[in-house]
């Protein structure tokens, strides 16, 4: 079974500010990959950034990078130069290997609440 | 907006009646999941479709839920006889037929609210 810890439930940064969001995992599979979404209150989860167990370069989209540690199983979200719109909540979520004609279905931790201050 | 859509984004029903949720994938989407979630928790899965076939259900999904997607395109969720249990957010997502890197796309959801 695949687990998800994010053991911050709410986190505050100034504008400007760097932030990181803490996210452990468990699994016995070799092959997994791990995501951060942003949930907004309007509900949508939107994709931030994807981590595939076998990379060995740490992601980055723009203004978000992973730092995956694997040997500590973790997968931490760093946002650089927080913006007012990054106020959200932030899901870690994992997805064990693909299998064809299987569902690749996603385990979520129970989030992080950001809130951006000026 | 060629994300994915769902419809009624808010919907408030009394015990015991009936309820369906429509989801629209972007249109080369072949993968779709229904999941829940409930307050202060992150998403479940429900379901998962590939093309028109649903091939994994989990425990979550009660006999009083049923999902389709008959032409492989849209996907319905219908709940029966809904209890105030039932009261969650239901996400639908959808990806194409993936790999090592599937990356699945989220619409903005179905708030229930069972009085």
């Amino acid at each position: 079974a695949q687990k998800i810890t994010q053991t911050q439930p709410g986190m505050f940064v100034q504008e400007k500010e760097a932030v990181t969001l803490d996210c452990t995992y468990d699994t016995s599979d070799q092959s997994y990959g791990l995501f951060w979404y942003k949930q907004p209150s309007s509900g949508e989860m939107i994709f931030l950034i994807y981590q595939g167990s076998y990379d060995e370069q740490n992601a980055t989209e723009g203004r978000y990078s992973l730092n995956f540690q694997k040997a500590r199983k973790s997968a931490n979200l760093v946002i650089s130069a927080s913006q007012l719109g990054d106020s959200a909540m932030y899901f870690c979520a994992m997805r064990g290997p693909y299998r064809a004609g299987t569902a690749s279905k996603l385990t979520f931790g129970t989030g992080t609440r950001l809130q951006v201050t000026l | 907006d060629t994300g994915v859509s769902q419809n009624p984004r808010h919907k408030i029903t009394k015990r015991g009646q009936n309820v369906t949720f429509r989801c629209d994938p972007i249109s080369e989407h072949n993968r779709l999941y229904w999941y829940r979630q409930t307050l202060g928790q992150g998403p479940e899965f429900l379901t998962y479709f590939q093309n028109e076939a649903q091939l994994e259900k989990s425990r979550l999904l009660s006999d009083r839920f049923s999902a389709e997607r008959p032409k492989g395109s849209f996907s319905t969720l219908e709940i029966q006889r809904t209890e105030q249990g039932d009261s969650a957010m239901y996400l639908c997502a959808s990806t194409t037929h993936g790999g090592y890197q599937e990356t699945q796309y989220f619409g903005p959801g179905t708030r229930l609210l069972v009085l």
